[in-house]
C-alpha cells in the first residue's frame, strides 16, 4: 500500500501571500490530520478532517483552514504568509482515531 | 490539560549499548500511546503503539516500550544501539475523546558515537 504523500516537498514564498499544500492519505484512510512542526513550538496540531468535515481544531488563528475532498485527500491553506509560518507540515492519516501514519512532510519557507 | 513530556531533550549514547527514552503523559481518558521516530527532513514513522492488554509491546527495528500506568510512563528502549538509530524520536498521546489530534512530546534527540 502507498503511505502518505505531501506536495510540494519544499516551498518558498514571500509575507503576505498565501500557499496551499496537498496531502494523499494511504487509501481507505478517512482521517487526515495536519501538524506544524518548528523548532521552537515543536509538533503543534493544526486540525483534523473525517468524512469532509472538520471535527477537530488545534489553537491557530483562521488564516490557516484545511479542506477535504470526497477521496479523502485534504488541502492546506495559510493565508496572508508570515515569517514565523516557516515550518514543516506534516500530514497524517488513519483509519479513524487510530492510529496515525505520517507523510514525509513539505517545508515552507516564507521571507 | 493533556500534556506529554520527554525530560530528556538530547541523549548520547555509544554505538551498541543500551537506549532508554523516557515519557510521561497526563491524560484524563484510557490514552493510546505511540512512539515515532523521525530522521532529518523526514516525516514521523511509527515505531509502536500501546492500545490495552499487555504492558510490553514491541516494536520495528528492534524497540519496545513498556507502559506503567501507575507512573503515567510509557518509556522506549532498545537493548543495543546501531548508528542508523541516531534520530529524533517522539512520544505522543492520542485517544478516542480527540479526533485524530495527538498530542506529541518535545522530542529526545539521540546521537550515536561509535
Amino acid at each position: 500500500k502507498a503511505g502518505v504523500t505531501q506536495t510540494p516537498r519544499y516551498l518558498i514564498k514571500t509575507r503576505g501571500q498565501q500557499v496551499t499544500l496537498s496531502c494523499s492519505p494511504i487509501s481507505g484512510h478517512r482521517s487526515v490530520s495536519w501538524y506544524q512542526q518548528t523548532p521552537g513550538q515543536g509538533l503543534q496540531f493544526l486540525f483534523e478532517y473525517f468524512s469532509e468535515t472538520q471535527r477537530n481544531k488545534g489553537n491557530f488563528p483562521g488564516r490557516f483552514s484545511g479542506r477535504q475532498f470526497s477521496n479523502s485527500r485534504s488541502e492546506m491553506n495559510v493565508s496572508t504568509l508570515e515569517l514565523g509560518d516557516s515550518a514543516l507540515y506534516l500530514c497524517a492519516s488513519s483509519t479513524d482515531t487510530d492510529t496515525q501514519y505520517f507523510g514525509p512532510g513539505t517545508r515552507l519557507t516564507v521571507l | 490539560a493533556q500534556s506529554v513530556t520527554q525530560p530528556d531533550i538530547h541523549i548520547t549514547v555509544s554505538e551498541g549499548a543500551s537506549l532508554e527514552l523516557r515519557c510521561n503523559y497526563s491524560y484524563g481518558a484510557t490514552p493510546y500511546l505511540f512512539w515515532y521516530v523521525q530522521s532529518p527532513g523526514q516525516g514521523l514513522q511509527l515505531l509502536l503503539k500501546y492500545f490495552s492488554g499487555d504492558t510490553l509491546v514491541q516494536g520495528i527495528k528492534g524497540f519496545e516500550a513498556e507502559f506503567k500506568r501507575s507512573q503515567s510512563s510509557f518509556n522506549l528502549r532498545k537493548p543495543s544501539v546501531h548508528w542508523s538509530d541516531a534520530a529524533e524520536y517522539f512520544c505522543a498521546v492520542g485517544g478516542t475523546d480527540s479526533w485524530g489530534k495527538f498530542q506529541f512530546g518535545a522530542g529526545t534527540q539521540v546521537v550515536v558515537t561509535p
